[in-house]
């Protein structure tokens, strides 16, 4: 089966970068993407590694690192709108896409 | 527009009673999945399909079942052997890439009363 793991909250000020990582345990490696998702809605994709290294999209980075089974999410120029969960995935040679459970992360003025 | 729909997006249901919630894409993408997330949690996979006519079972199968009788169409029952039903239910589909990102629909809250 897939597992991963992530830290359940993190807190940080607006204009701050902070990092969200990833560890996964999967058969079939097929990726590593990333969602957002605020309170009540549903969740929104934001990134996708399949292989090694760094993806930059606009204050969004996601890195990937398949001999360690560990990815992370870069969130730049940190804003309050970023307050959100943010959700790592795997997907697997089945085409089965599985969750982490979710980072909180909260943003302060 | 192209989008994934889910319908309806609050459902009440008496205890014992089966219910079934509705998950519509027109995005033409093969597969297709339902997710539960609990107050605070994180998505677990209920089931999902690559192809219609054809699904499997997620992490916590017991007490749904599904159809995909046809491309556009998932439709998650609910039923009265789910003992705990009361949660946030997520349907979304995605392309054949891997890489294909998966798009979600606004999800059902399903409260049994």
């Amino acid at each position: 089966g897939q597992s991963l793991e992530q830290p359940s909250e993190v807190t940080a000020v607006e204009g701050a970068i902070v990092q969200i990582n990833c560890t996964y345990q999967t058969s079939g490696f097929y990726g590593l993407s990333w969602y957002q998702q605020h309170d009540g809605g549903a969740p929104t994709f934001l990134s996708y590694n399949a292989l090694d290294g760094l993806e930059e999209t606009g204050r969004f980075s996601s890195f990937l690192s398949r001999s360690d089974s560990y990815g992370y999410l870069l969130l730049q120029e940190l804003q309050m709108k970023d307050s959100a969960s943010y959700f790592c995935a795997v997907r697997d040679s089945a085409r089965q896409l599985t969750f982490g459970s979710g980072t909180q992360l909260t943003v302060l003025p | 527009d192209g989008g994934i729909t889910q319908s309806p997006k609050y459902l009440f249901r008496k205890e014992g009673q089966n219910v079934t919630l509705s998950c519509e894409q027109n995005l033409n993408h093969d597969a297709m999945y339902w997710y539960r997330q609990d107050p605070g949690q994180g998505l677990r996979l209920i089931y999902y399909s690559q192809i219609v006519n054809d699904f499997q079972k997620g992490d916590i199968a017991e007490g749904y079942s599904v159809s995909r009788e046809k491309k556009e169409s998932f439709p998650l029952t609910v039923t009265s052997a789910q003992k705990n039903p009361t949660a946030f239910y997520l349907c979304a589909s995605g392309g054949d890439g891997a890489a294909t990102e998966a798009f979600f629909g606004q999800g059902t809250r399903l409260t049994v009363v």
